[in-house]
């Protein structure tokens, strides 16, 4: 089974305008973290936010929020104000307790119009 | 500047060739990490390595070697025993194991021809 899952392969939005991407998980570990990485066409990966399960507020990174809602084992990213800048690949991971290594998902493409 | 640097770009193999991917990185990080990225798809741990001489197999290590000589460098080979090469090839490192941000290469396109 998949530990994590991105259910939008693609999604558009306008320049200025705000855009959720969708990420649900799969654990039974109640000690988590939850990761979101982007990916531009130059190709490395960049991380933009973490979320632990024992953290009490949603992480907040600049324009970058992430939308966690545990009983849902849902981690989305809202990215505020889209800009141009921000079409890419973006990835959520999910790190069990006893490991140091995330899962990856599959990933959501983002193309921002102007 | 500091960062992660891999070479080459794109990189042609082969097949039953082996060849050598390398990873640099001046970040002075104790951890490395080698993923593989295929299309639709999310990134797979390939090896990693917490310390210098020190390694350990991810999720998909058959094929493939690397080793940890030095702190700055983790080069991986893909070797003629792997069965499907061709495949977006990323390094990465962080401060330690397991810490929270981890910093990437722009990685290294391998087609098998």
């Amino acid at each position: 089974a998949q530990k994590i899952t991105q259910t939008q392969p693609g999604m558009f939005v306008q320049e200025k305008e705000a855009v959720t991407l969708d990420c649900t998980y799969d654990t039974s570990d109640p000690s988590y973290g939850l990761f979101w990485y982007k990916q531009p066409s130059s190709g490395e990966m960049i991380f933009l936010i973490y979320q632990g399960s024992y953290d009490q507020q949603n992480a907040t990174e600049g324009r970058y929020s992430l939308n966690f809602q545990k009983a849902r084992k849902s981690a989305n990213l809202v990215i505020s104000a889209s800009q141009l800048g921000d079409s890419a690949m973006y990835f959520c991971a999910m790190r069990e307790g006893g490991s140091y290594i995330p899962t990856f998902g599959r990933g959501t493409s983002l193309i921002v119009h102007p | 500047d500091g960062g992660i640097t891999q070479s080459p770009k794109y990189l042609f193999r082969k097949e039953g060739q082996n060849v050598t991917l390398s990873c640099e990185q001046n970040l002075n990080h104790d951890a490395m990490y080698w993923y593989r990225q295929d299309p639709g798809q999310g990134l797979r741990l390939i090896y990693y390595s917490q310390i210098v001489n020190d390694f350990q197999k991810g999720d998909i290590a058959e094929g493939y070697s690397v080793s940890r000589e030095k702190k700055e460098s983790f080069p991986l080979t893909v070797t003629s025993a792997q069965k499907n090469p061709t495949a977006f090839y990323l390094c990465a490192s962080s401060i330690v194991a397991g810490a929270t941000e981890a910093f990437f290469g722009q990685g290294t396109r391998l087609t098998v021809v």
